[in-house]
């Protein structure tokens, strides 16, 4: 099994481009997530999914769209990404029921804006 | 506003040493979470606990609902335990993950 991985590990954007990053995870997973994680702060939950066909907004959605359109995939969407957006993003995705809550994490995306 | 405190933010140990990171919280909580993250960046979940204790290898967590506390223990510490140690609670609700800052351990050989 992969795990949990995330396409593209790196990029650089101007500000106002926009881009996807995806994320994939072979567990069979219903919860899936995207954090983002800056210097001096905590994971912040940004979206996160309960199941395919549905999402709901985390503590800091601003700027950024979600859709989970297949169980296994889970899409993050920058429409214009703005400097303040320059972060490490994680993905991450966990179990419904007994085990819910226990999280695994992706290799995570270095995005810089400028 | 922080949901969750750790402390001590950094530490520096001798190969060996017993090691104790404190996570404190404010919420009321379902489950706590440790997770410990490598400087190439991976994330990996070591503990899930909701009451009283957890050991694997060397790592013990432990967890006392009543004070909203919580502790990570490592004995023997190696250099490759060298990490940033993060805690997470998962708030009563279920659906809202509260994170720590991380302490950032380094073990000297």
């Amino acid at each position: 099994n992969a795990g949990v991985t995330q396409t593209p590990k790196f990029r650089v954007l101007k500000t106002g481009q926009s881009m996807t990053l995806l994320c994939a995870q072979d567990m069979n997973h219903e919860y899936m997530y995207w954090y983002r994680q800056d210097p001096g702060m905590g994971l912040r939950l940004i979206h996160y999914s309960v199941g395919e066909g549905t999402t709901a907004k985390g503590e800091v959605p601003d700027g950024y769209n979600v859709s989970r359109l297949k169980k296994q995939n889970f899409l993050l969407g920058l429409e214009s990404a703005a400097p303040s957006q320059t972060s490490v993003y994680f993905c991450a995705s966990s179990y419904l029921g007994e085990r819910f809550g226990e999280q695994y994490f992706g290799p995570g995306t270095r995005l810089t804006v400028t | 506003k922080n949901e969750v405190e750790q402390s001590p933010q950094n530490l520096t140990a001798q190969e060996g040493e017993f090691i104790t990171i404190n996570c404190s919280y404010s919420v009321g909580i379902s489950a706590l979470h440790w997770l410990q993250q490598h400087p190439g960046g991976g994330i990996v979940s070591l503990f899930m606990l909701s009451s009283g204790k957890k050991k694997h290898g060397r790592l013990i967590a432990t967890i006392n609902i009543q004070e909203k506390h919580s502790s990570l223990h490592i004995t023997a510490s190696h250099p490759r335990d060298s990490a940033v140690y993060i805690c997470a609670v998962i708030a009563g609700t279920g659906n809202q993950f509260y994170f720590g800052t991380g302490t950032s351990l380094t073990v000297i050989p």
